[in-house]
């Protein structure tokens, strides 16, 4: 069974730009959330998708965003890169259900310069 | 949501046991607690979870105080594979896929 897949692995944008990070679920699950991690704030939830709506959103500004589609695949979106948006962009697949173990990708790694 | 709280770091010799501890004196009682790790860079990897009961599978066991007020992960046996930050996390009730994590506990195992 294929894990969770993000793409791309690393990513380099200039501060302003926007870019779009892409997270393939394993088969059969349904929600999708994604985090954030930096040396000085280690991993915080951004927001979780389930059947292609939004079912909980962390505290991070409107310029990060995200969305699902059907097969549940899920890309996060941010907009007017900032220098301190440099990091590894995790994004974590599970059934969805209660109490049901997430299985993480191996993360996106974006630098803003 | 419980917090919980962990020592920064931990030691241990290749071979041996290494039990790493976690506070959650606040949980609740339809609260899980949750084991995941996460190796230098990599995504975190779920390694258990559970809610009174001690569980165990071919990774670790998880033992929970009878008050739920703490709990310790055991791996039995460790590598240097085992090596990597380990966070102890409670499960946000209807909070499905949604994980606080804390600093965690850095395990560094030795030869």
């Amino acid at each position: 069974k294929a894990g969770v897949t993000q793409t791309p692995r690393y990513l380099i944008k200039t501060r302003g730009q926007q870019v779009t990070l892409s997270c393939s679920p394993i088969s059969g699950h349904r929600s999708v959330s994604w985090y954030q991690q930096t040396p000085g704030q280690g991993l915080q939830f951004l927001f979780e998708y389930f059947s292609e709506t939004q079912r909980n959103k962390g505290n991070f500004p409107g310029r990060f965003s995200g969305r699902q589609f059907s097969n549940s695949r899920s890309e996060m979106n941010v907009s007017t890169l900032e220098l301190g948006d440099s990091a590894l962009y995790l994004c974590a697949s599970s059934l969805g259900r209660v109490n049901t173990e997430a299985f993480f990708g191996q993360g996106t790694r974006l630098t803003v310069v | 949501d419980a917090k919980t709280t962990q020592p920064t770091s931990m030691d241990c010799a290749e071979g041996r046991a290494a039990n790493l501890p976690c506070n959650h004196s606040t949980i609740s009682g339809n609260e899980y607690v949750y084991w995941y790790r996460q190796i230098h860079s990599q995504g975190p990897q779920y390694i258990i979870h559970g809610l009174k009961n001690n569980e165990t599978n071919e990774m670790a066991s998880l033992i929970i105080t009878e008050d739920r007020k703490s709990s310790t992960l055991i791996l039995p046996h460790a590598t240097l594979r085992d090596t990597a930050v380990y966070y102890c996390i409670v499960r946000v009730p209807g909070g499905y896929n949604k994980l606080i994590f804390g600093a965690g506990t850095r395990l560094a195992v030795h030869p």
